[in-house]
């Protein structure tokens, strides 16, 4: 398996756009986190799907983030209108859905907002 | 709501010495306690996790003992070596809703000077 595939690695936008960010979780893993990484804030929990589910999103800090998780495959956060504050590294994780397991985390999204 | 508090922030210490990050958690429900370690530009990566029936576990130079009274648990890195520096992640996870949410501390920079 490649493991957790985030698209893009890179991505610069200027403030107002949107932006979406994908992830591909492990084949048959059955939950997927989205965290960002500030270096003022660590590594926040965003939102958590379990079988496809959205289970907790009381990390997504406003109503411009929105996330979906269409089928097992497959997850997008999307940010729009976007703002420079959200410059950050967005990490997408998935693991095999049984509790108290590893999370297998992706490559990141580098987002740059100007 | 769940909460892990990590410290210190950054740790120096002469190669060859020992190394000890410390985390506190606040969901006394919370029963898996894995550690990442993250390198410069790179994804997390789980280097041991310890579950909440054990109190003490050990892989070659890394151990982490778990205090479920405390709510403490930590890290212990013996015969430091250079490519030991990283920034390393506690985190818990399991509640009481029993989601298998994953809150991460802040982080800890370490550093092994040669």
């Amino acid at each position: 398996d490649a493991g957790v595939i985030q698209s893009p690695r890179h991505e610069v936008t200027e403030m107002g756009q949107e932006v979406t960010l994908r992830c591909k979780p492990i084949s048959g893993h059955n939950s997927l986190f989205w965290y960002r990484q500030t270096m003022m804030r660590g590594l926040e929990l965003l939102i958590y799907f379990n079988n496809n589910v959205p289970i907790d999103d009381s990390g997504m800090p406003e109503d411009r983030f929105s996330a979906k998780m269409p089928n097992a495959s497959f997850s997008t956060l999307k940010i729009q209108p976007s703002e420079p504050r959200d410059s950050a590294v967005y990490f997408c994780a998935s693991s095999p859905g049984l509790l108290n397991t590893e999370a297998f985390f992706g490559q990141g999204t580098r987002l740059t907002v100007v | 709501g769940e909460n892990v508090e990590q410290h210190p922030s950054t740790l120096s210490v002469q190669e060859g010495d020992s190394a000890v990050i410390k985390c506190t958690y606040s969901d006394s429900a919370s029963n898996y306690f894995p550690w990442y370690k993250q390198e410069l530009g790179k994804r997390p990566q789980l280097i041991i996790d310890i579950r909440s029936n054990v109190g003490e576990k050990k892989d070659q130079r890394i151990a982490v003992t778990l205090n479920k009274t405390a709510k403490h648990f930590s890290l212990h890195i013996t015969e430091t070596q250079p490519e030991d520096s990283a920034v390393y992640f506690c985190a818990a996870s399991g509640s009481s809703s029993n989601t298998g949410k994953l809150i991460f501390g802040q982080g800890t920079t370490l550093q092994v000077k040669p």
